[in-house]
């Protein structure tokens, strides 16, 4: 099974709302890692948080890491139509392992 | 940096033909990995190699699947050979150790 897995599966919200999504895994890992894909194109890091962080903040996005229940929530606040995209959550369990990604929250933004 | 270049990004082939496709990490990263992603299975780890040393093969399907890493700045995966359940897109992606992936733009496979 996977490691990470996202929830929602889809989520589709109104341009200028909050859209939130969030991710389990199962193992104690070194870092957790969000990625974004847009259709027919390859992943894009996003932000990464290390296993003693709580909390991360890069522009409109805020991702949190609580590792007593192995989850993290990823926002993105004030979202735009260009926001479309699917999400993944990466867990990379030790230094310089190899990553294992969810299956990802396919997110719509509506005009 | 031009990124992580992968070629070709598509490719068309008859069931049993030998498939190569190719990727040029971005320079001084030390991890290479190569991934699938069907709408099926989402994004499996086929391989990955660490300073062009194979570390995990343990997502290679079968024994029709091999990669290489001749040196730092080029790597290949070969089918050989294919069968249309090959089908997938097929990303290469690099990084230094403890910091984000970055992948390729990846390489859309049909076999017919």
């Amino acid at each position: 099974s996977q490691q990470g897995e996202e929830d929602p599966q889809a989520l589709s919200i109104q341009e200028g709302e909050n859209a939130t999504m969030n991710c389990s895994y199962k193992t104690s890992i070194n870092n957790l890692q969000w990625y974004r894909q847009n259709s027919g194109r390859g992943l894009v890091h996003l932000i990464l948080i290390r296993s003693n962080e709580r909390e991360k903040h890069s522009g409109r996005l805020r991702v949190t890491l609580d590792t007593s229940k192995k989850s993290s929530s990823l926002l993105i606040t004030a979202s735009r139509a260009a926001d479309t995209a699917s999400y993944f959550c990466a867990t990379e369990e030790t230094s310089g392992s190899r990553l294992t990604f969810g299956e990802g929250t396919q997110l719509t933004v509506n005009p | 940096d031009a990124g992580v270049i992968q070629s070709p990004r598509h490719e068309v082939t008859e069931m049993g033909q030998e498939v190569t496709l190719r990727c040029k990490p971005i320079s001084g990263h030390n991890s290479l990995f190569w991934y699938r992603q069907t709408m099926m299975r989402g994004l499996e780890l086929l391989i990955y190699f660490n300073n062009n040393v194979p570390i995990d093969d343990s997502g290679m399907p079968e024994d029709r699947f091999s990669a290489k890493m001749p040196n730092a700045s080029f790597s290949t995966l070969k089918i050989q050979p294919s069968e249309p359940r090959d089908s997938a897109v097929y990303f290469c992606a690099s990084s230094l150790s403890n910091y984000g992936y970055t992948f390729g733009s990846g390489t859309r496979l049909t076999v017919v």
